[in-house]
């Protein structure tokens, strides 16, 4: 149980295009769901938290803007990076949380290149 | 500024040693500390850790809490090269909205080799 999955788990884009990344819980309806940067060697780090119906709550220094959040039902979150720039190369992963526990399930992530 | 600290970054043993992999934080409104591992993609949930002193076991793998000192231990004992893999330590905090967000360490490699 608790499986997320997330699509595509790759994509290379080019400069100044949008990237959109789903996020789906499989087996459990999430009514929260959260979106992680990770880069090389380095641990995750939080993006946004995102509830089901309502708008996301971004970290200090992301741009809301850049990236948007939706989250549309409880078993679907999506995170589009707008006008993506080489920067913004990054593996991108989401979590999803039953809300019974402070457990986080984790998706596959999303390695994104941006040429 | 909340941060999660693990020791060491990296371990090489051979497969039946045992290992003991540390966590330490400074967290404001601490609400749980929990473990992953992390192979080739996703963190997989290994233990989550509310109480000092109580130990959570899984096969192998074994975890508790010291809330008073700040710090948490992963044990696993007669490693397998199978349980090569990053391990990540993340410790959950109240915000003033009463959700929650998991601050994560570092990680440490962990390579068992034949």
């Amino acid at each position: 149980g608790a499986v997320v999955s997330q699509h595509p788990s790759w994509v290379i884009c080019k400069s100044g295009t949008s990237v959109k990344i789903e996020c789906r819980s499989l087996d459990f309806q999430a009514t929260t769901m959260f979106w992680y940067r990770q880069f090389p060697k380095q641990s995750l780090m939080l993006m946004a938290t995102s509830n089901e119906g309502s708008k996301a709550t971004y970290e200090q220094g992301v741009e809301k803007d850049k990236f948007l959040i939706n989250h549309a039902s409880l078993t679907l979150s999506t995170l589009t990076v707008t006008s993506a720039h080489p920067e913004d190369s990054s593996f991108y992963i989401c979590s999803a949380e039953t809300g019974h526990t402070d457990t986080q399930y984790f998706g596959p992530g999303t390695r994104l290149t941006v040429l | 500024e909340d941060k999660v600290v693990q020791s060491p970054l990296s371990l090489v043993v051979h497969e039946g040693d045992t290992v003991t992999l540390n966590c330490s934080y400074e967290v404001t409104n601490f609400r749980s500390l929990l473990w992953y591992k992390q192979e080739k993609k996703a963190p997989t949930f290994l233990f989550m850790l509310t109480s000092s002193g109580i130990e959570k076991k899984s096969g192998r793998l074994s975890s508790i809490l010291d809330k008073k000192e700040l710090f948490s231990i992963l044990n696993i004992t007669a490693t397998q090269t199978g349980d090569s893999a990053i391990y990540l330590c993340a410790v959950a905090n109240y915000r003033m909205d009463s959700s929650y967000k998991l601050i994560f360490g570092s990680g440490t490699r962990l390579l068992v080799r034949p």
